[in-house]
């Protein structure tokens, strides 16, 4: 069963990079057919997808898609999300997943809050 | 990019109860590319329905998604308590992806 585990700062501070690490056990990014995907929930809204990675290496972003960037480090199982210039509708619970190539979600991390905040 | 209207807001209902959600898209969900997630406080969302009416791995029978093009449902023919949480739905038809805001269903 593929377990997967965000980990990053808690707080970031407006203008910063937020980054964030997808920590991946019981099954290697490096195999199957999988987008590995990172998602977003803002306070009392609804979900909004970020990016994802293949094992190929190809990612592919949702627009506007300048301050994104999505990385994978097979020898350690993991991959990464980096967000520029952060402001306070950044704010949200972040979480990793990994997608089928329809882009359905079938497993989850369990989620972390990061706060853009001064 | 398709926008996902998600109906009612909320809704207070009593355990045993049949409830029927609503996903409206802005736009036709092609191929019917359309799932829905349970997700309960504090918990990340769990896949329950993909390509609008097939049972995710585990999901009890209780749970039921139908629909096509624009409009889509998802039924509980009787709740559990453990059924009480958020809905969300999802397209994933056209780039990018993306979710409904989330219908609540809460003891009432």
């Amino acid at each position: 069963q593929v377990q997967l585990q965000e980990s990053g700062p808690g707080l970031v501070k407006p203008s910063q990079t937020l980054s964030l690490t997808c920590t991946v056990s019981g099954g290697s990014i490096s195999s199957g057919d999988y987008y590995w995907s990172w998602i977003r929930q803002p306070p009392g809204k609804g979900l909004e997808w970020i990016g994802h990675i293949h094992r190929s290496g190809a990612t592919y972003y949702v627009p506007p898609q300048s301050r994104i960037t999505i990385s994978s480090d097979t020898s350690k199982n993991q991959f990464s999300l980096k967000l520029s210039s952060v402001t306070a509708a950044d704010t949200a619970v972040y979480y990793c997943a990994r997608a089928t190539l329809e882009q359905q979600l079938g497993q989850w991390g369990q989620g972390t809050l990061v706060t853009v905040s001064s | 990019e398709i926008v996902l209207t998600q109906s009612p807001g909320t809704l207070s209902l009593s355990p045993g109860e049949r409830v029927t959600l609503s996903c409206r898209a802005s736009q036709s969900v092609s191929s019917n590319n359309l799932a829905w997630y349970q997700q309960k406080p504090g918990q990340a969302p769990r896949l329950l329905i993909y390509g609008a009416s097939n049972r995710a791995t585990g999901i009890p029978d209780r749970f039921s998604g139908n629909g096509s093009g624009t409009d889509f449902t998802l039924t509980i023919s009787r709740l559990e308590p453990e059924d009480f949480a958020v809905y969300h739905c999802q397209q994933y038809g056209s780039s990018p992806s993306t979710f409904g805001q989330g219908t609540k269903v809460e003891i009432k």
